[in-house]
């Protein structure tokens, strides 16, 4: 069955990018949207946006300015660039495949989640 | 931005009750509601698509319905393993949002 993996540094400073990977396996990355959500501390679930796998890209407006979303069929990964972090962007970020049946998408398939710290 | 309201923000309920969670849209998503489960440190998990679609391998002790902006996921014959906290979400726009949580503890 199809598994995510997330990757990327545990710790990172204010003010610099975060980078994190997202490795697809058991399956294709074609023919898929492809999400990244993350979860504060304590907090709920917060979508931070999807890439379909021909490239096309939607990104919460909250987080338009600072978020980049790639993809890499060649490898069957995708990932997030975050922007000018803050403290405000500690939390877990989950990667998650998008289905869709009879035109409704769902988040059917998520990675186990990776641990975020924004601190100096 | 479709914003996503859920009521409770909590529960508390015994084994074997039944409980509905409610989730109210800022605008009608038709039926484009999904709903989660998610378990301290764990990942989401997918429970029903399309406001009332169980997922495969869902029990059947779950079930949500709703249309427009109201909707609700009805757990009947609480067990164990099914307190944690459940989010809504709307995929009818091209951006998504989720609800805030509703975390369903045992009374």
């Amino acid at each position: 069955q199809v598994e995510l993996q997330e990757s990327g540094p545990g710790l990172i400073k204010p003010s610099e990018t975060l980078s994190l990977t997202c490795t697809v396996s058991g399956g294709s990355i074609s023919g898929f949207f492809w999400n990244w959500i993350r979860q504060a501390p304590g907090k709920g679930l917060e979508w931070i946006g999807y890439m379909y796998y021909s490239g096309s890209t939607n990104y919460n407006p909250s987080l338009d300015s600072r978020v980049t979303i790639s993809i890499d069929t060649s490898k069957n990964q995708f990932s997030l660039e975050l922007k000018s972090v803050t403290a405000a962007d500690t939390g877990v970020y989950f990667c998650a495949r998008v289905a869709e049946t009879d035109y409704y998408y769902y988040m059917d398939v998520w990675g186990k989640g990776t641990t975020v710290t924004v601190s100096s | 931005d479709i914003q996503m309201t859920q009521s409770p923000s909590s529960l508390s309920a015994s084994i074997g009750d039944r409980v509905t969670i409610t989730c109210r849209a800022s605008e009608s998503i038709t039926d484009y509601l999904n709903w989660y489960q998610q378990k301290p440190g764990k990942a989401p998990r997918l429970l029903v698509f399309g406001a009332s679609r169980l997922q495969s391998g869902v029990p059947s002790r779950f079930s949500g319905s709703g249309s427009e902006t109201d909707f609700t996921l009805t757990i009947s014959g609480l067990l164990p393993e099914d307190f944690a906290t459940y989010y809504c979400q709307q995929s009818y726009g091209t951006s998504y949002t989720f609800g805030q949580g509703t975390k369903l503890e045992i009374k």
